[in-house]
């Protein structure tokens, strides 16, 4: 059974600062890979989708990559500013299955 | 990309009455799902819904307690049946075209006092 592991679990630091967030999974047959972002109680923003057959993606600040054969993944968010608070949840997709998530990396950027 | 609209985006319901949330999607699609996040964890998902069948509900989840409907490809419903305490959650829809990026409702914030 599929299982994603996401660390840390919470992470505070100040604005301008370079972070990784990291991902892992059990099962490396994943069709794709996504970061999500979440604002307290509302919906998930896609931020970044890797196909089973890429290494890394790239959008604005937010630099994601996939080693498939190691089960991991990576979020790099660089020069973090207050608006990237938020909760970052990482979901993969099988064959059969709707996404599976890990339970998110709680981000607090102070200014 | 799709863009699915949810509502209600938040309720405040006495226990043991029924809540029914919406999602329309901009687009036909072939699956959506429903998922729920109770407070502090993540996503999990309650049940498939493929349009012209019945849902496929996940171990812990009963039709009797979140039946769906899924009349048409671009619509579907979630009924919180029932309500207690236990079932204040957000709730979301998504839909992910077939393997490719998947997409969410902006979540329903139930709250069951």
């Amino acid at each position: 059974k599929q299982e994603v592991t996401q660390i840390p679990a919470a992470l505070s630091v100040p604005e301008g600062e370079n972070l990784v967030l990291n991902c892992s999974f059990t099962d490396s047959a994943i069709y794709n890979l996504q970061w999500f972002r979440q604002d307290p109680g509302k919906g998930l923003t896609s931020l970044l989708l890797i196909q089973s057959s890429q290494r890394e993606q790239t959008s604005g600040r937010l630099n994601a990559s996939l080693d498939k054969s190691s089960g991991r993944s990576t979020l790099y968010i660089a020069a973090s500013q207050p608006g990237d608070s938020a909760t970052y949840l990482c979901a993969v997709n099988q064959a059969g299955t709707a996404l599976i998530f890990g339970k998110g990396t709680t981000l607090s950027v102070s200014s | 990309s799709a863009v699915i609209s949810q509502k209600p985006s938040r309720d405040i319901c006495q226990r043991g009455t029924s809540l029914t949330i919406q999602c329309q999607v901009d687009s036909q699609v072939t699956m959506m799902f429903w998922y729920r996040q109770q407070p502090g964890q993540s996503l999990t998902l309650i049940a498939t819904a493929n349009q012209g069948s019945e849902a496929t509900y996940e171990s812990g989840f009963v039709i009797d307690k979140f039946p769906i409907s899924r009349p048409n490809l671009t619509f579907s419903t979630l009924t919180v049946s029932n309500m207690s305490p236990e079932d204040s959650s957000i709730y979301l829809c998504s839909t992910d075209r077939g393997h490719s990026e998947a997409f969410f409702g902006q979540g329903t914030r139930l709250t069951v006092v």
